[in-house]
């Protein structure tokens, strides 16, 4: 079966741009995560959907960021005026209840 | 500071030997724990979880403990093979949320 999409694999912008990320959960899932991984280091929570519950956006580093998700369907994570240290592995995940599966995530690279 | 953590950053185990990796805890309302497994460019794979009113469960050649005592958790890997070289998580969360709480990683390095 279909695991979780996200798209694009890869993205370079430069500073000061904004980016859109897009993540395609399992079909039914109604718990959707988004996660930063830096270089070499464990994932950060970002942001949680439950159903049509409003979103925890408790880790979200800055007013810069923002996602969000159709119904139980496709999420959108927006990074505006992109900065060097945005720089990661984001990485999205979706479940039923407990066990999150995850896509193969975005690279974004901010030069 | 980091709410879980890794107690060994790099395992190097001989092909055929049983692997241990460590990770110790420190959030006492977490319920729920996780084992992934990560591959270079891949996402997180899951291979096991364990909820606090258990403090073992096996799985196909893995099996994860868990003490609550001292907030620790391990993950036990039989006969390691060529294909478990790979990096290691742990996390933790509250099944209220499920929102997980990641360690650095443990590197897992399989000799032939």
């Amino acid at each position: 079966g279909a695991g979780v999409s996200q798209s694009p694999s890869n993205k370079v912008t430069e500073k000061g741009k904004d980016v859109e990320l897009r993540c395609d959960p399992i079909s039914g899932h109604t718990a959707l995560y988004w996660y930063r991984q830096r270089l070499g280091q464990g994932l950060e929570f970002l942001i949680y959907f439950q159903g049509n519950s409003a979103p925890d956006k408790s880790g979200l580093p800055s007013d810069r960021f923002s996602a969000e998700r159709t119904g139980e369907s496709v999420s959108t994570l927006t990074i505006q005026r992109t900065q060097q240290e945005d720089s990661a592995v984001y990485l999205c995940a979706s479940s039923l209840l407990g066990v999150q599966y995850f896509g193969a995530g975005t690279r974004l690279s901010v030069l | 500071g980091e709410s879980v953590g890794l107690h060994l950053p790099t395992l190097s185990v001989q092909e055929g030997d049983n692997s241990i990796i460590n990770c110790a805890y420190s959030n006492s309302a977490s319920d729920y724990f996780i084992w992934y497994k990560q591959e270079s460019g891949k996402g997180p794979q899951f291979i096991i979880d364990i909820r606090s009113n258990m403090d073992k469960r096996q799985g196909q050649r893995v099996t994860v403990l868990l003490n609550k005592t001292v907030k620790h958790l391990s993950l036990q890997i039989a006969a390691t093979q060529p294909g478990d070289s790979a990096v290691y998580f742990c996390a933790e969360a509250r099944s209220n949320d499920y929102k997980l709480s990641f360690g650095a990683g443990t590197t897992v390095t399989v000799r032939a």
